[in-house]
């Protein structure tokens, strides 16, 4: 069963951590994006790859940032954590050929 | 900037009852539109998909409907059932594309009442 793997379920983190959410596809799919998802906004791009080691700038990136080493691995990173970005973060990913996307399960983080 | 724009935010139907929900875009060159069910806990599934070339697509008890003059796109779910409870979110994007990036509508609680 192809899928798209976030590391936690659930976090919990301080003000001003450095905080690394990581996500892995298995379905050697080109594109992957990070989104976060709140109440009467819906799903928010932050970033996203169309290739290794490519990055564009979604909708709200400040306070993020992003990795791509390796295709089946896209990382958010939130250099600093803040109270405001207390969340939950999906991640997905796409392919060029079939384009519908195929998103994680998630991770609520909580920023206290 | 390109806007997806979903209503209503929460819909409550009786079992057996039809549930619509709309969505109007604003980028016209969009020419591809994915419906996604999210239930608790979970992340977003695609249920059901349309492109531009095409005014209506229909899946069993799900269909989806295009205007592209009016920039308007709809889900019909007929003879609805509890597990159709679920948030349900409209999306537009460019098919093609290098990047393929979708706009999300905000979302629709849907509850279906036993």
């Amino acid at each position: 069963d192809v899928k798209v793997t976030q590391s936690s379920r659930y976090l919990v983190k301080r003000t001003g951590e450095k905080v690394f959410l990581e996500c892995v596809q298995d379905m050697d799919h080109e594109n992957m994006f990070w989104y976060r998802q709140d109440p009467g906004l819906g799903l928010r791009l932050i970033y996203f790859s169309y290739d290794v080691k490519m990055k564009e700038k979604g909708d709200i990136p400040e306070g993020y940032s992003v990795s791509r080493e390796k295709k089946e691995r896209f990382s958010l990173i939130l250099e600093s954590a803040s109270t405001n970005q207390t969340s939950m973060y999906l991640c997905a990913s796409s392919s060029h050929s079939t384009y519908g996307y195929t998103f994680g399960s998630g991770t609520r983080l909580t920023v206290v | 900037g390109e806007n997806v724009e979903q209503h209503p935010s929460t819909l409550s139907v009786q079992e057996g009852d039809s549930a619509v929900i709309k969505c109007t875009y604003s980028d016209s060159a969009s020419n591809y539109f994915p419906w996604y069910k999210q239930e608790l806990g979970k992340g977003p599934q695609l249920i059901i998909d349309i492109r531009s070339n095409v005014g209506e697509k229909k899946d069993q008890r799900i269909a989806v409907t295009l205007n592209k003059t009016a920039k308007h796109f709809s889900l019909h779910i007929t003879e609805t059932q509890p597990e159709d409870s679920a948030v349900y979110f409209c999306a537009a994007g460019l098919y093609g594309g290098a990047t393929n990036k979708l706009i999300f509508g905000t979302g629709t609680l849907l509850a279906v009442q036993p």
